[in-house]
């Protein structure tokens, strides 16, 4: 598959607890984008890396942070975990900057009790 | 504040009608207004976006500046078409961020 791959598909962790989730962007693409789908906030910005380097920035928490590695990969890194993180994380890449389309990976389902 | 509003979360029509989903936009600048679709246990993708003025699979949507609006619209409805629809807008900047609605389903009946 040379589409954008997220691992894992599903998480189950508890309260307090910190957790990472990966993504792989599309063959060539340079910027990685995250998103958050809840229920009640719909899908929201988290923050966009293009070739390593954090570029914008969205309503993304404290407890949250992410990077982007030589090999252009991505993780996302959510800590101190709260009930109001579960949420489905969706990462997104494209091929530069500033891109008009993003192709979207199958997204990670965090559910934390 | 750059926002999105789409004010439908579920819009049902029946095979062969019109079909009409809505969307609202805040922004002080020229944004760039985009239509992405998900189907089914399928990933969400890009369906349209406004400078193109493509029409994807008899889907169109313009662009009005004066009502803030990005409606998308099509004449002939079919079954296929149910799905989960996003409005989003990319500001200007060195950024290709997106800011999505919340949203509307799509159901088209036969």
């Amino acid at each position: 598959d040379s589409g954008v791959t997220q691992t894992p598909k599903h998480l189950i962790t508890a309260t307090g607890q910190r957790v990472t989730l990966r993504c792989s962007p599309r063959s060539g693409d340079l910027s990685v984008y995250w998103y958050q789908q809840s229920l009640d906030q719909g899908l929201q910005f988290l923050i966009q890396y293009y070739n390593g380097e954090e570029r914008a920035k969205g309503n993304i928490l404290e407890r949250f942070s992410a990077q982007q590695f030589p090999d252009l990969h991505s993780e996302l890194n959510l800590s101190s975990l709260e009930l109001g993180d579960s949420a489905l994380y969706f990462c997104a890449s494209s091929p530069g900057l500033v891109s008009y389309e993003q192709y979207f990976g199958p997204g990670t389902r965090l559910t934390v009790t | 504040a750059q926002r999105v509003t789409q004010p439908e979360k579920l819009l049902s029509v029946f095979k062969g009608a019109p079909v009409e989903l809505k969307c609202n936009y805040s922004y002080s600048g020229s944004p760039e207004l985009f239509w992405y679709v998900q189907y089914s246990r399928q990933r969400l993708q890009l369906l349209l976006r406004h400078i193109s003025r493509e029409s994807i699979k008899g889907f169109t949507a313009d662009l009005n500046k004066g009502e803030t609006s990005f409606h998308l619209k099509k004449p002939f409805a079919q079954e296929e078409d149910s799905a989960m629809y996003y409005c989003a807008l990319s500001g200007s900047g060195n950024t290709g961020k997106l800011i999505f609605g919340q949203g509307t389903t799509l159901q088209v009946k036969p």
